[in-house]
């Protein structure tokens, strides 16, 4: 059982180039996150998908884009980076039934530098 | 507009003393509060919760954090201090009612020196 992985750990881009972030968890959680942090900001919710087939915008949208694959996979899109999307990225999953809210589980990160 | 505080960026303990580390919130409606913990290069890990019932919850690695209504406060506490307590601990609060999303405190750096 690997919870949350992320790959890739580590990434260098140039400005304008694009990439993508994969996400996977094998824990059947319906709900996924994409998640920035910064330093003294806490963490910033970029994108999320409450369940398989849906996606909404979070607190900072604008940049990205996402794609739920499937119910394990959840991936963030930067289509043209910019040096302010240097960061450290990470996905997260939770369980979701109707009236009760789960605790949210993190994958290890990704540490992007756009330079 | 909700909220949650962490009023304290760095708390510095002595290893065998009890320590705190301070949340305080605003949110409407009920409030699902949770503590994380994050070591360095780490993702976040999860400690404790609070969703209703009992106002002292416990959590991983011996830590309890008491919810406090009428001040508004979700405290995570521990009475007796590790040094491998040293991490980044972040407070998060559940926005609203039907609304899953969890607002964020900055974090607070606990140090616990030998």
């Amino acid at each position: 059982n690997a919870g949350v992985t992320q790959t890739p750990k580590f990434q260098v881009l140039k400005t304008g180039q694009s990439m993508t972030l994969q996400c996977a968890q094998d824990m059947n959680h319906n709900s996924m996150y994409w998640y920035r942090q910064d330093p003294g900001m806490g963490l910033r919710l970029i994108y999320y998908s409450a369940s398989e087939g849906t996606t909404d915008k979070g607190e900072v949208p604008n940049g990205y884009n996402v794609s739920r694959l499937n119910k394990r996979e959840f991936s963030l899109r930067l289509e043209s980076a910019a040096p302010s999307q240097t960061s450290v990225y990470f996905c997260a999953s939770s369980h979701r039934t109707s009236g009760r809210f789960y605790e949210q589980y993190f994958g290890p990160g990704t540490r992007l530098t756009v330079t | 507009a909700q909220s949650v505080a962490q009023p304290e960026d760095q708390v510095n303990v002595a290893e065998g003393n009890p320590l705190t580390v301070k949340c305080t919130y605003s949110v409407s409606g009920n409030p699902y509060l949770f503590w994380y913990v994050q070591y360095p290069n780490r993702g976040l890990q999860f400690l404790l919760k609070y969703i209703t019932g009992d106002n002292l919850v416990k959590g991983s690695y011996g830590f309890e954090a008491e919810f406090n209504k009428s001040q508004t406060s979700f405290h995570l506490k521990k009475p007796s201090a590790l040094v491998s307590d040293s991490a980044l601990y972040f407070c998060a609060v559940r926005e609203g009612d039907s609304n899953y999303q969890l607002i964020w405190g900055a974090g607070t750096k606990l140090i616990i020196k030998p």
